[in-house]
Formats: structure tokens, sequence, C-alpha cells
């Protein structure tokens, strides 16, 4: 899988959108990005992924450049519920299922008031 | 909306002892998974499971470490002889079949080797 890095911290204002950047510049043209979050120690959860197109759902937007060298992952209004550690995971996409995620250390998105 | 459960969400325990820990995933699904994370460092995988066997295991899940999926709902985590390194939140997760391959993941159990 290939290697992700991100910024260790970010804080963000409750109502604001949230951009937490994520750089894959290794990344294959098979290999997906995936974000999810984890909210203080609680299990991880997934938030959206996408190969090159950008994607939105009721959560988030996932934008991917052109040479998908690297991605921003968009909370349109944030809340303080969202104050959660972001990961930004690379992977091969298997049909059916069944890859391990490998986590890395990810950004802690403080939101306040 | 259907979601993983486990049991118990804290664990204490003495060095050497036996524990089991217990995951119901989210019913149809077909691929499970253990993972730990040791307090304030990244979330770890441990184990997949799919078919009733092992898909693939990381170098932590060595001989102390088995698991099982003992009847339909159920998937379990065994540590033979708990040491003080196992304490960590123990995450199961599960994964359905079909065009999305998103792992949800249960809220954890918290285990304390005292």
């Amino acid at each position: 899988d290939a290697k992700t890095t991100q910024p260790t911290s970010m804080d963000c204002a409750e109502g604001r959108a949230a951009n937490l950047p994520c750089n894959h510049s290794t990344i294959s043209g098979n290999e997906y990005v995936y974000w999810y979050r984890q909210i203080h120690s609680q299990g991880p959860q997934y938030i959206i992924h996408g190969l090159k197109n950008n994607e939105t759902n009721e959560m988030a937007s996932l934008i991917i450049t052109e040479d998908r060298k690297s991605s921003t992952l968009i909370l349109p209004h944030a809340t303080l519920r969202d104050t959660a550690v972001y990961y930004c995971i690379v992977r091969v996409r298997v049909t059916g299922g069944g890859n391990k995620l490998t986590f890395g250390t990810g950004t802690q998105l403080k939101v306040e008031l | 909306e259907p979601e993983v459960t486990q049991t118990p969400s804290h664990q204490v325990t003495q060095m050497g002892q036996e524990v089991i820990l217990r995951c119901v995933p989210i019913s149809n699904h077909l691929y499970f998974y253990w993972y730990r994370q040791i307090l304030g460092q990244k979330v770890e995988f441990l184990v997949s499971f799919y078919n009733n066997e092992i898909s693939e295991k990381s170098e932590i899940f060595d001989d102390q470490f088995s698991v099982e999926r003992p009847d339909g709902s159920n998937f379990t985590l065994k540590i033979r002889s708990t040491k003080l390194e196992d304490s960590a939140m123990y995450f199961c997760a599960s994964l359905g079949q079909g065009r999305t391959d998103t792992q949800y993941f249960g809220p954890g159990t918290r285990l304390t080797v005292l």
C-alpha cells in the first residue's frame, strides 16, 4: 500500500468547512484513497473513498487531484462532534473485500466554538 | 442501522490469564477482523478471517492468539496467556460482500493486564 502523509493536527471553527489534506505521491493506478475517522478511542468509522473522481456523500466530500498524488477531505460544516483523528489510507480495493486497513497517525482535527 | 457489537467493554485480567474477547459482526457479513490500539499509538491490524479460516495475520498475531467463529453470529479473539504489553483497545470489524468494501468497526474492548 502506498505511503500517506498528513498534518499532525488542524483546528477549525464550528460551522466552517474543514479541509484535511493527504499526500500520497507514490499511489499506483489501482489504489483507492479511503478516509476513516476515530472519535476519542472509539472504533474507526468509515467516511468516504474514491479512485480518481471527486466523491460526495452525506458526511463529506473527497477531492482527488488529477495526478492522484494528493487528496483533500472536506467536512462542509464542521461541528464539535467532528473532533476526531482522521486517517487517509491508500490501498488496493479487492473485489468482494478482504483487505486489511493500515492506519497511520492521522490528523487530529479539533473543532472549536 | 446494523452495527458491530463487542463485549465486554472493559476487561481487567492478571498477567498469564486467558481472555476471550467477543464480537458480534453485522449479520450477512462474510469477512471479519481484529485490530488493536495500544494507548497513544496507531490502530494495528491483527488478523482477518473468512470462510472459517484465517486469511491474513500480522506479526503481532503469534501463537498466544487465536480466533474462532463458534456459531453463526459470534467472532472471538482468545489470548492464551496475557502479557502486560497486551493491554490495549481491541477492535473487531466486519465487511460485507459487494461493490463497497467498507469495514465497519465495533466500539472496542479495553483490555487491561495487571
